[in-house]
């Protein structure tokens, strides 16, 4: 079974306008990371947000914030204000904890096209 | 410089080239990462190294060879490849036992012909 499943494989918004990126994840571990990074074509991942499975709060970092729903096992991202410099490939991510690493599972992706 | 840096950024080689990628983290981290990344596919893990050791291999094929001569340095060396390993190879690092996530590298795409 996936650990991560984004199921938009891609997205199209408006320049100004507010999306939301789906991520749903299983794990049975108590203690897990969620994590949102950007892949422009360039091809560099470039991380976002940050979500531990004990933080009350959604996660924030300017434009960007995690819906985080551990009973629904689920951890959108919202973009809001979306810029034309965000459309890129979104990958969401589960650190689990598997021995002495921490491993991060990356969910398929969603392209996310922002249109002027 | 400054995060993870990987050359060549872009590589063709033929099937009975041998070349090798480079990966360099200058973030003190200390645990190293090879990732696959294919078309229409997740990344794939595909070695880790945590204190220059070999933690983990993801059933990787040996005409993919790693190495960790030291905590900053990684390479992946390649050998006798095959067109579908045409991808490219993102290396990461991290610092285990803290929250934080990779960081990762540009990558290296990889065509091979």
């Amino acid at each position: 079974a996936q650990k991560i499943t984004q199921t938009q494989p891609g997205m199209f918004v408006q320049e100004k306008e507010a999306v939301t990126l789906d991520c749903t994840y299983d794990t049975s571990d108590q203690s897990y990371g969620l994590f949102w990074y950007k892949q422009p074509s360039s091809g560099e991942m470039i991380f976002l947000i940050y979500q531990g499975s004990y933080d009350e709060q959604n996660a924030t970092e300017g434009r960007y914030s995690l819906n985080f729903q551990k009973a629904r096992k689920s951890a959108n991202l919202v973009i809001s204000a979306s810029q034309l410099g965000d459309s890129a490939m979104y990958f969401c991510a589960m650190r689990e904890r598997g021995g002495s690493n921490y491993k991060l599972t990356f969910g398929k992706g969603t392209l996310l096209t922002v249109n002027p | 410089e400054t995060g993870v840096t990987q050359t060549p950024r872009h590589l063709v080689m033929g099937m009975t080239n041998k070349k090798s990628l480079k990966c360099e983290q200058h973030l003190g981290h200390n645990a190293m990462y090879w990732y696959k990344q294919s078309a229409k596919k997740p990344l794939e893990l595909m070695f880790v190294y945590n204190f220059k050791e070999q933690t983990e291999n993801n059933s990787v094929p040996s005409r993919f060879s790693p190495e960790c001569p030291n905590s900053s340095h990684l390479f992946l060396h390649l050998h006798t490849l095959q067109p579908e390993d045409s991808a490219l190879y993102l290396c990461a690092s991290s610092q285990v036992g803290t929250e934080y996530g990779y960081t990762f590298g540009s990558g290296t795409r990889l065509t091979v012909v």
